[in-house]
């Protein structure tokens, strides 16, 4: 079966701007998770959404915020672009019940000039 | 903040077994030990976890102490595709349980 996709793979900002990125998860999973990786503070967990409900939040300004639709699809948005979100932002999918995987998309790269 | 403590790197030679051994003194008794790896800038890909049992699969064997505070994944016959970086992670059970918190990994280097 297909992976999790992610879009764009790769994104360039100017400070100031916002972006939305995109996520499709393995047919059939629930939830879906961001992460942020910065060389300087590695993976960091920034929301997980299940049925359609952010379930768990981690500690990012209210610039970071996401949403999930229907299908499980899932987007998350950073307004007021600032240099330091220049990051992989990375997508993870599973079922969302205790010891499931997390399935992780390849990734989309942003970098705020 | 991530709960677990690793080697910041580690070498093992192609075709002999790697350990990578994990430090989670703070585990609870309902929280999972989990390990994942990254290859170079690559999403991260699951490898195995466990609860107390020690646990088997096709990729790598993973054993729990007895007091669960320590963990060693085990790559029984490294390649150099093993190259990457690897992640142990604990995670509770309940709706928490996909809020991973990844520490810095130990990157391993798979030589000829």
């Amino acid at each position: 079966k297909a992976g999790v996709t992610q879009t764009p793979r790769y994104l360039i900002k100017t400070r100031g701007q916002q972006v939305t990125l995109s996520c499709s998860p393995i047919s059939g999973h629930r939830s879906v998770s961001w992460y942020q990786q910065t060389p300087g503070q590695g993976l960091q967990f920034l929301f997980e959404y299940f049925s359609e409900t952010q379930r768990n939040k981690g500690n990012f300004p209210g610039r970071f915020s996401g949403r999930q639709f229907s299908n499980s699809r899932s987007e998350m948005n950073v307004s007021t672009l600032e240099l330091g979100d220049s990051a992989l932002y990375l997508c993870a999918s599973s079922f969302g019940t205790d010891y499931n995987e997390q399935f992780f998309g390849p990734g989309t790269r942003l970098t705020v000039l | 903040d991530a709960k677990t403590t690793q080697p910041p790197s580690m070498d093992c030679a192609e075709g002999r077994a790697a350990n990578l051994p994990c430090n989670h003194s703070t585990i609870s008794g309902n929280e999972y030990v989990y390990w994942y790896r990254q290859i170079h800038s690559q999403g991260p890909q699951y490898i195995i976890h466990g609860l107390k049992n020690n646990e088997t699969n096709e990729m790598a064997s993973l054993i729990i102490t007895e007091d669960r505070k320590s963990s060693t994944l085990i790559l029984p016959h490294a390649t150099l595709r093993d190259t990457a970086v690897y992640y142990c992670i604990v995670a509770v059970a309940g709706y928490n349980f996909n809020k991973f918190y990844f520490g810095s990994g130990t990157k391993l280097n798979v030589k000829p």
